[in-house]
């Protein structure tokens, strides 16, 4: 079984503030794939990236970077200079095992950026 | 962004009624996918196909069935609503990488399902 686990439920910072949000999965398998989405007030799904097991490096887009760390089941998302357009719902993601079919999510973490 | 639209995008419905969600691709993607969308759960998944006429269960299945008679289209079914049915409904699409492995899945823009 899988799981992935949000425990940030909310979080509100000052625009320009950084922020981290946090991701921690469980999965038996050695081959796993981990993502994050970003769902703004108008409730799409708006994929941000995918990240394989196999690689540990982070990742910087923009003012968004995020740290995989296999050691401790961990893949967090940190936005740099928060900007009110960063408000959303965002998820964090796991599949693992042969194929992509089974996309467990968390809970997700309401960010509120106050102007 | 992905070509996937969803119809309809709002429905109000009454208990034992049936219903029947569209999920439209125009990106020729092999795997669908419908999920529901409930706080306090995140996504979880209802059911996939994997091609035309194959599909799949998900995590929570029971009380939807589905179908897939063209590349294009995947359609959600609930044959008898209830209350608990009330949810947003996403479909998603991903193509297959070399392999058979799933790319990563791109999400239509929901369903609002009230089940009064």
């Amino acid at each position: 079984a899988q799981k992935v686990t949000q425990a940030q439920t909310e979080i509100s910072v000052v625009e320009k503030e950084d922020v981290t949000l946090d991701c921690v999965y469980e999965t038996r398998d050695t081959t796993y794939y981990l993502f994050w989405y970003k769902q703004p007030p108008s409730g799409e799904l708006v994929f941000l990236i995918r990240r394989n097991s196999f690689d540990e490096q982070n990742e910087i887009s923009g003012r968004y970077s995020w740290n995989f760390q296999k050691s401790t089941s961990s893949f967090n998302f940190t936005i740099t200079a928060s900007q009110v357009v960063d408000s959303a719902v965002y998820f964090c993601a796991l599949t693992s095992g042969f194929g992509n079919e089974k996309l467990t999510f968390g809970t997700g973490t309401r960010l509120t950026i106050i102007p | 962004d992905a070509g996937i639209t969803q119809s309809p995008r709002h429905k109000v419905t009454e208990t034992g009624t049936p219903v029947t969600l569209r999920c439209h691709q125009t990106e020729n993607h092999r795997y669908m996918y419908w999920y529901r969308q409930d706080p306090g759960h995140g996504l979880r998944l209802i059911h996939y196909s994997y091609g035309v006429k194959d599909t799949d269960k998900g995590e929570v299945s029971d009380g939807y069935s589905v179908s897939r008679s063209k590349t294009e289209d995947f359609l959600l079914t609930l044959e008898s609503a209830t209350s608990s049915q009330t949810s947003v409904y996403f479909c998603a699409i991903s193509e297959i990488l070399a392999g058979g492995r799933a790319d990563t899945q791109y999400f239509g823009p929901g369903t609002r399902l009230t089940v009064l």
